[in-house]
């Protein structure tokens, strides 16, 4: 159980056009979805705080106008990179957590890999 | 979760023996504490994870101590297998509806055969 999925897995696009990231859960509600960056041999930077049916929560220094997410239901967050630029160019991993707060865990997808030309 | 420091950055053992990483926090409301281990272009995994009413934890080759007072946990593995060789994180959290994961900067644990 706890399976979390990303799609696409991979991406390559020019500068200047948009890529939506999507994450689902696939076994269970996830009340609360995370958005994390990683840059090559970095830690996982969180990006944002998305919750089921409100407006995310971003953390500082991320654009909230760049990176558009949408929580639209309880197994669906996207995540949209709006006018990529090269320096955009990371690895995107979602996590979800239950709708059991006091547990914490986060269940978290397989990545997606984006790079911008 | 406000900083969480992971050492060493690198650590290099020889199969067979015990690898030990530490990390150490400045939260005291913190009271969740994972470790996930992440391969190279694959998400990260949950290997185990201590609470803040226990001092540890144990799950076949690894091992978590917390030290609440001083503020610092720790990941032992035990007779390690070149497939443990990754980068290890450490986390930690609040509990609530609001809790967010802080994720230390990554130790690269290689196992030589």
């Amino acid at each position: 159980g706890a399976v979390v999925s990303q799609h696409p897995s991979w991406v390559i696009c020019k500068s200047g056009t948009s890529v939506k990231i999507e994450c689902r859960s696939l076994d269970f509600q996830a009340t609360t979805m995370f958005w994390y960056r990683q840059f090559p041999k970095q830690s996982l930077m969180l990006m944002a705080t998305s919750n089921e049916g409100s407006k995310a929560t971003y953390e500082q220094g991320v654009e909230k106008d760049k990176f558009l997410i949408n929580h639209a239901s309880l197994t669906l967050s996207t995540l949209t990179v709006t006018s990529a630029h090269p320096e955009d160019s990371s690895f995107y991993i979602c996590s979800a957590r239950g709708t059991s707060p006091a547990y914490n865990e986060q269940f978290f997808g397989p990545g997606t890999r984006l790079t911008v030309l | 979760g406000e900083n969480v420091e992971q050492h060493p950055s690198t650590l290099s053992v020889q199969e067979g023996d015990s690898a030990v990483i530490k990390c150490t926090y400045s939260d005291s409301a913190s009271n969740y504490f994972p470790w996930y281990k992440q391969e190279l272009g694959k998400r990260p995994q949950l290997i185990i994870d201590i609470r803040s009413n226990v001092g540890e934890k144990k799950d076949q080759r690894i091992a978590v101590t917390l030290n609440k007072t001083a503020k610092h946990f720790s990941l032992h593995i035990t007779e390690t297998q070149p497939e443990d060789s990754a980068v290890y994180f450490c986390a930690e959290a609040e509990t609530g509806a609001n809790s967010k994961l802080t994720f230390g900067k990554g130790i690269t644990l290689s196992v030589r055969p």
